[in-house]
């Protein structure tokens, strides 16, 4: 059981470069959802979706796209990256949107990026 | 990771002994509350929850307890081993929201 598989660990980016980063998780939840930790910061959500289809927006959403076409899968898009995107970036999901001790959120191990 | 760290309270203590590791939140209308556990380079994971309905739960070595009135919260440690190093955070959700307010955390130093 892999839980919730984050890619790339690492990834530099140039100011103005796009890239995706991938979210899987095979627990067959409902709930998944992005957020960014930065130092001196809790974790701040920046998108997430409650089913396949359905997105919204959390606390930080500006210069990140998501799509949600699948249970599984949960991509964030970097349209045109920016310094201050630079951040440790957290995928998450739960079997339920409420949070609920049922339903506990689930952390994958996060991917690193750097915007010069 | 090693960088969200920078700017964390620290807590030291000797393997062996009792870690208390604490946090105040923000909204007196939060109904659940959750502590995570972070080691370096990996996501946060789940270690135990509370409800507002209740002031203390108790799981394997660890007990979270809750007092409402100054909106405290606090997570004990039995017999702290190096493995528990990491940074620990709180975490609060708003009764009637689908929201997470994240503390910024505490690491925790274990000494030998």
């Amino acid at each position: 059981n892999a839980g919730v598989t984050q890619t790339p660990k690492f990834q530099v980016l140039k100011t103005g470069q796009s890239m995706t980063l991938q979210c899987a998780q095979d627990m067959n939840h409902e709930y998944m959802s992005w957020y960014r930790q930065d130092p001196g910061m809790g974790l701040r959500l920046i998108h997430y979706s409650v089913g396949a289809g359905i997105t919204d927006q959390g606390e930080v959403p500006n210069g990140y796209n998501v799509s949600r076409s699948t249970t599984e899968d949960f991509p964030l898009r970097l349209l045109s990256a920016a310094p201050s995107q630079t951040s440790v970036y957290f995928c998450a999901s739960s079997q339920d949107r409420r949070p609920d001790p049922n339903s506990p959120l689930h952390f994958g191990n996060g991917t690193r990026l750097t915007v010069t | 990771g090693e960088s969200v760290g920078l700017h964390l309270p620290t807590l030291s203590v000797q393997e062996g002994d009792n870690s208390i590791i604490n946090c105040a939140y923000s909204n007196s209308a939060s109904d659940y509350f959750i502590w995570y556990k972070q080691e370096s380079g990996k996501g946060p994971q789940f270690i135990i929850d509370i409800r507002s309905n209740m002031d203390k739960r108790q799981g394997q070595r660890v007990t979270v307890l809750l007092n409402k009135t100054v909106k405290h919260l606090s997570l004990q440690i039995a017999a702290t081993q190096p493995g528990d190093s990491a940074v620990y955070f709180c975490a609060e959700t708003p009764a009637g929201t689908y929201k997470y307010i994240f503390g910024t955390g505490t690491r925790l130093k274990v000494l030998a």
